[in-house]
């Protein structure tokens, strides 16, 4: 089985930086996922990670250790519309490839 | 126009009732998910199909049926509601091949049964 695991909430300040964690347990690890989703709303995909190292993309960076079970979902220059839930999913090969989902860090941006 | 579309939107219904989730998708992907997302517990997998005749069952698939009626289409059914069915229900996309197999979300259905 799968064990995901990241905070339940997190508060920060307009244009500050917040870095959500994500751990996981898995025995057949194919690639990490980061969705951002508002609330009532569809989840939209943020970023993509199957190799160590970071990737960025303009304010948002992931970052992956294998080795450690291990990613973050870094948020750069805090925006109010970026209040919203951020989840991990992993995929498994040994899982048939599904995407298991932690179960959500929900940012809480402050003027 | 969006790729992945869902209907209804909000749903009521009573216990014992059949209902069904319709999902549509314009994006040519070949595989189709259901999931279901309960405050605190995250998204869980309910079935998925990775082309119209395959189906799988997911963590969760007791008391629902699934239906692929085109690479297009996919449907989920509650034969019989109950209120622990009551959440909001999202169906997905991916594409086999892709280097990342991304899956896109529709919606969502929030459910309500009574």
């Amino acid at each position: 089985g799968q064990n995901i695991d990241q905070p339940t909430e997190m508060t920060a300040t307009e244009g500050a930086i917040v870095q959500i964690n994500c751990t996981y347990q898995t025995s057949g690890f194919n690639g990490l996922f980061w969705y951002q989703q508002h609330a009532g709303e569809a989840p939209t995909f943020l970023s993509y990670n199957v190799l160590d190292g970071l990737e960025e993309k303009g304010r948002f960076s992931s970052f992956l250790s294998r080795s450690k079970g291990y990613s973050y979902l870094l948020l750069k220059e805090l925006q109010m519309k970026d209040s919203a839930s951020y989840l991990c999913a992993v995929r498994d090969k040994a899982a048939g490839n599904k995407l298991t989902f932690g179960g959500g860090t929900r940012v809480l941006v402050k003027p | 126009d969006a790729d992945v579309t869902q209907t209804p939107r909000n749903r009521i219904t009573k216990t014992g009732k059949r209902i069904m989730l319709e999902c549509s998708q314009t994006k040519g992907h070949d595989r189709m998910y259901w999931y279901r997302q309960d405050p605190g517990l995250g998204l869980r997998l309910i079935y998925y199909s990775f082309d119209v005749k395959d189906i799988n069952k997911g963590e969760i698939s007791d008391g629902y049926s699934v239906s692929r009626q085109a690479q297009a289409k996919f449907s989920l059914s509650l034969e019989s509601a109950i209120p622990n069915q009551t959440a909001l229900y999202f169906c997905a996309t991916s594409e086999t091949g892709t280097s990342a197999e991304t899956q896109y979300f529709g919606p969502g259905t929030r459910l309500l049964v009574l």
